[in-house]
């Protein structure tokens, strides 16, 4: 069974500073990872995705991620965020022969002006 | 680009009641996840359907029951309703490829269900 770890529950960060969210998973198989966003009393949208090859993923938004298979990390990050991004973001695993996804608790990123 | 709609998008409903969510997934795609997310909560599957058929099931109560039919839209039947059932109902779709496992799904805007 796979588990998804994300580390800060909130992370308040001022306009146009770089923001790091933080994303532990664990699984006995190859699996596939994804970031999400949520707005307040919105739906999920896919940041971005990382199936295989290069480990540093670009999504929408101006988001990256970079897979390390050796510490199991996704980390998403955003050189300069904007008050838009506010939002919930979330870790989520997918098995390479399984297609749920196992999310994480969620990071709520608070941008300040 | 069409999404996946889900109706209704609120519903209030006291406890021991029944309720129906419905989800119509992006055309063309043949899979759909149904996701519960209670307050403060992340998302928790529930149950997926392949071409009509159960394809995977998760932490989805007995008192639950969904499908979905030939025009794929799928729906999740909900009975003897309790005050922690009352969350965020989310509905994904996505494509298989012939031979291979979908690995992208779509989100709808969600059901918020609010059981008194």
């Amino acid at each position: 069974a796979q588990s998804v770890t994300q580390l800060d529950s909130q992370v308040p960060v001022f306009e146009e500073a770089p923001v790091e969210l933080r994303c532990n998973y664990s699984s006995s198989v190859s699996v596939y990872l994804f970031w999400y966003v949520q707005y307040p009393n919105q739906g999920l949208q896919l940041l971005l995705k990382y199936l295989s090859g290069s480990t540093l993923v670009k999504g929408i938004n101006g988001f990256e991620a970079e897979f390390n298979k050796s510490q199991t990390s996704f980390h998403l990050r955003k050189p300069s965020v904007h008050i838009s991004d506010t939002a919930e973001y979330f870790c989520a695993v997918s098995e390479r022969h399984g297609n749920k996804l196992v999310f994480g608790a969620g990071t709520i990123l608070r941008v300040k002006s | 680009a069409a999404g996946v709609i889900q109706s209704p998008r609120h519903l209030i409903k006291e406890k021991r009641e029944t309720a129906t969510l419905k989800c119509y997934p992006i055309p063309r795609h043949d899979t759909v996840y149904w996701y519960q997310q209670g307050p403060g909560q992340d998302p928790q599957f529930l149950i997926s359907f392949y071409e009509k058929m159960q394809s995977d099931k998760g932490s989805i109560p007995d008192r639950f029951s969904a499908q979905q039919f030939s025009d794929y839209h799928s729906e999740l039947n909900m009975s003897s309703l309790e005050l922690g059932d009352s969350a965020l109902y989310f509905c994904a779709s996505s494509l298989r490829s012939v031979g291979r496992l979908s690995y992208e799904q779509y989100f709808g805007p969600g059901t918020r269900l609010t059981v008194t």
